[in-house]
């Protein structure tokens, strides 16, 4: 069974720095891209960005709105995908999902607060 | 970016009605490859999306064929003939032929 369990939200202040995990079963995690989206409470979904899988050399895209702040990597000894997150700020605040559109399977996302 | 606009943002059926969510890009969602990666998502309340349809038509494992994709280009449609009650909740569009992906704004199926 495909699963994916984020973990690591929580509250932090505005230009702090946070690292979701989510940790990837089920599936051979090497052979597929994984994607990062966020979704303030009432929103649409945001794609962040995501890392391409083996075959691709695990390079990365990201979504200009946060290239730069926040990085997408990936433990493959472990099946662990991580976001870190840094100089976060308000408008950060939202669930945070990790996904993959070719199993397809979104985990049951993370919240993540900005605030002091 | 892409912007997907979604018509109409709320849609109020009875059970065993058919309705149809309008996804509107305006960009082309052809690819270069040939594919047009436009998919669809179900939200229920106080759950993660579920993808629905891939590639504009073709359904996910195990989703009821009372759901329905079509479409191409810039104008797509997603149709569900015979709602039941499970159905409620948001519906998004997303497209990943171009970067950034972006999502639709949602369309809220509400059960009279």
């Amino acid at each position: 069974e495909v699963k994916l369990l984020e973990s690591g939200g929580g509250l932090v202040q505005p230009g702090g720095s946070m690292r979701l995990s989510c940790a990837a079963s089920g599936f051979t995690f090497t052979d597929f891209y994984m994607n990062w989206i966020r979704q303030p409470a009432g929103k649409a979904p945001e794609w962040l960005g995501f890392i391409r899988n083996k075959a691709n050399g695990y390079t990365t895209e990201y979504n200009p709105s946060v290239k730069g702040r926040f990085t997408i990597s990936r433990d493959n000894t472990q099946n662990m995908l991580y976001l870190q997150m840094n100089t976060l700020r308000a408008e950060d605040t939202a669930t945070y999902y990790c996904a993959s559109w070719e199993l397809p399977y979104w985990g049951q996302g993370v919240m993540v607060t900005v605030s002091s | 970016d892409v912007v997907l606009t979604q018509t109409p943002p709320t849609l109020l059926a009875t059970i065993g009605q058919s309705v149809s969510i309008s996804c509107r890009s305006s960009q082309s969602l052809l690819h270069s490859n040939g594919n047009t990666y436009l998919n669809w998502l179900l939200q229920r309340t106080g759950q993660s999306p579920q993808p629905l349809i891939y590639l504009v038509s073709k359904l996910e494992s195990g989703v009821p064929n009372r759901f329905s994709g079509s479409g191409s280009g810039t104008d797509f449609t997603l149709k569900i003939s015979g709602v039941e009650a499970e159905d409620l909740g948001v519906y998004y569009c997303m497209q990943f032929t171009h970067y950034p992906f972006t999502f639709g704004s949602g369309t809220k199926l509400e059960i009279k």
